[in-house]
C-alpha cells in the first residue's frame, strides 16, 4: 500500500494566486481529513469527508478554502486568493472505518509570498 | 479554546535517561488518546494509544500513563534514544468522529 499520497511536497506561490492542494487517501479508508499544521495552533482541523460527503467544515478558516472530495480516491484543497498568512505544512489523513487513529500524507509545505 | 493542550514546546533529555511529554485535555467527553511522533518533511505517524478504561499502556519503550481525574496523560520513553529526536502530538478521541490534537512537543535526545 503507498499510504496517503499528496501532491505538491512544496508548493511556492505568489499573494493572490490561487493553490490546489491534492490528496489520494487509502483504498478502503471512508474518512478523509485536512489538517493544517503551524507553530502556534499544532495540528488544527480543516475539514474532515466522511463517503465522500463533507461532514465537519467549521476549521476552515474563512470563504478563501474550499475542499472538495469527487470521488473516494482523490481530494483537493482550494485556496483562492491565498494569502502570506497561509503559509503552513497541510496534511490530508485517511482512516478505516471504525479505527481509532488515522494515517497521514508527508504533507505538503506552502508558502505565499 | 485547546481541548488538548501540551504546554513544553520542547524537551531536551540526554542519550540513556527518560524522556517524560505530558497534555492535558479539558473535555471529559474524550474517551480514547493517541501519541503520534513526527519527523521533520513527514506526516505524524502512530505511536501508542490508551482507551480511558486504562491507566496505562506499554509498547516496548514507550509507556503511556493516563489520570483521568486530573484529565492528565503522559507519554514516557525509556532510555531514550538520539533516534527519538521528534515532534511528539498528544491527541484526543471524542463523540465526534475526529481526532483533537495537542500542539506538539519537540523533543531533542543528545547523545
Amino acid at each position: 500500500d503507498a499510504g496517503v499520497i499528496q501532491s505538491p511536497r512544496h508548493e511556492v506561490t505568489e499573494m493572490g494566486q490561487e493553490v490546489t492542494l491534492r490528496c489520494k487517501p487509502i483504498s478502503g479508508h471512508d474518512y478523509l481529513f485536512w489538517y493544517r499544521q503551524t507553530m502556534m495552533r499544532g495540528l488544527e482541523l480543516l475539514i474532515y469527508f466522511n463517503n465522500n460527503v463533507p461532514i465537519d467544515d467549521s476549521g476552515m478558516p474563512e470563504d478563501r478554502f474550499s475542499a472538495k472530495m469527487p470521488n473516494a480516491s482523490f481530494s483537493t484543497l482550494k485556496i483562492q486568493p491565498s494569502e502570506p498568512r497561509d503559509s503552513a505544512v497541510y496534511f490530508c489523513a485517511s482512516s478505516r472505518p471504525r479505527a481509532y487513529g488515522y494515517t497521514f500524507g508527508s504533507g505538503t509545505r506552502l508558502t505565499v509570498v | 479554546d485547546q481541548q488538548v493542550k501540551q504546554n513544553s514546546p520542547s524537551l531536551s533529555v540526554q542519550e540513556g535517561r527518560i524522556s517524560i511529554l505530558n497534555c492535558d485535555y479539558t473535555n471529559s467527553m474524550f474517551d480514547y488518546f493517541l501519541w503520534y511522533k513526527k519527523y521533520p518533511a513527514e506526516g505524524p505517524t502512530f505511536l501508542i494509544s490508551i482507551s480511558s478504561i486504562k491507566d496505562k499502556n506499554e509498547d516496548g519503550r514507550f509507556t503511556v500513563f493516563l489520570n483521568k481525574s486530573a484529565k492528565h496523560l503522559s507519554l514516557h520513553i525509556v532510555p531514550s534514544q538520539p533516534g527519538d529526536s521528534a515532534v511528539y502530538f498528544c491527541a484526543a478521541w471524542g463523540s465526534a468522529r475526529q481526532l483533537t490534537f495537542g500542539s506538539g512537543t519537540q523533543l531533542t535526545v543528545l547523545p
